[in-house]
C-alpha cells in the first residue's frame, strides 16, 4: 500500500483521553475517505473528505468523533474522551479527482487504536 | 442493515486447484464491484473490479463475475497458491458523486500447500 500513510500505526489510550489518527493521501489525491474495522467486522465507512470540505460525514458517529483535511498537512481523525468501544483499526483510503464513480481506492496500513 | 454479504467466513483450497469466492448485495443502485486483498496488520489492497454494464472482468489468475439479476458476484482464483491466503472483501459502490464503498465482512482464504 504504497503511497497513503498513516501514522502512528498503534495508538494506546486510556478512557477518556483524546485519539488523534493521521493521514497522508497519495500523491495527486485530493479526496480522503476514512473507514473503520472492528474485531470480526468488514469495514464500515465513516467520513469522506476533500481539502477543507467533508463532502459526507454519514458513518461517523454524532459525538466525540470528528475529521478535517486542511489546505496544507495531513487529513485527521480525532476522537474525544475516547472509550473502550473506540477500539478498532482506522484506514485511511485515498482516490485522485475524478467524476462520479469508477475508481478503486487505495488503503494504508491503518491504525489500530487500543482503548485501556 | 448488510447491503453486501459474504456469508463464507472462511474457505480452505488445495494449492494448485480453483477458489471460489461469493458475495451478495441488496442494493440494486450499486453499480461498480471491487474485490480487496487483505493481509494482517496491512491495509486492503485492490485486486479486481467490475463495472455493472459487464458481467465478467479477467486479470492474470484472477475472474470476477457478476450477476445482476442475482444480484450475486464471484471471485474466481486459479490456480490457487499458497500467497493467496488472506481475507478477500467485497465491495460496492452506488455511482454517486462520493464513491463511497460499502464492503462485506470478509472471507479468509486458506490455500494449502
Amino acid at each position: 500500500n504504497a503511497g497513503v500513510m498513516q501514522n502512528p500505526r498503534h495508538l494506546v489510550r486510556r478512557r477518556g483521553q483524546e485519539a488523534r489518527l493521521r493521514c497522508s493521501p497519495m500523491k495527486g489525491h485530493s479526496h480522503v475517505y476514512w473507514y473503520r474495522q472492528l474485531p470480526e467486522e468488514g469495514l464500515k465507512f465513516m467520513v469522506y473528505l476533500q481539502k477543507e470540505n467533508i463532502i459526507d460525514e454519514s458513518g461517523m458517529p454524532k459525538e466525540r468523533f470528528s475529521a478535517e483535511f486542511p489546505k496544507e498537512g495531513p487529513s485527521i481523525l480525532r476522537i474525544q474522551q475516547v472509550v473502550r468501544g473506540d477500539s478498532a483499526a482506522y484506514f485511511c483510503a485515498s482516490s485522485p479527482q475524478r467524476e462520479g464513480s469508477g475508481s478503486p481506492l487505495h488503503f494504508g496500513n491503518g491504525t489500530r487504536l487500543t482503548v485501556t | 442493515d448488510q447491503q453486501v454479504k459474504q456469508n463464507s467466513p472462511s474457505l480452505s483450497v488445495q494449492e494448485g486447484r480453483i477458489s471460489i469466492l461469493n458475495c451478495d448485495y441488496t442494493n440494486s443502485m450499486f453499480d461498480y464491484f471491487l474485490w480487496y486483498k487483505k493481509y494482517p496488520a496491512e491495509g486492503p489492497t485492490f485486486l479486481i473490479s467490475i463495472s455493472s454494464i459487464k458481467d465478467k472482468n479477467e486479470d492474470g489468475r484472477f475472474t470476477v463475475f457478476l450477476n445482476k439479476s442475482a444480484k450475486h458476484l464471484s471471485l474466481h482464483i486459479v490456480p490457487s497458491q499458497p500467497g493467496d491466503s488472506a481475507v478477500y472483501f467485497c465491495a460496492a459502490s452506488d455511482g454517486g458523486a462520493t464513491n463511497k464503498l460499502i464492503f462485506g465482512t470478509g472471507t479468509l482464504l486458506a490455500v494449502q500447500p
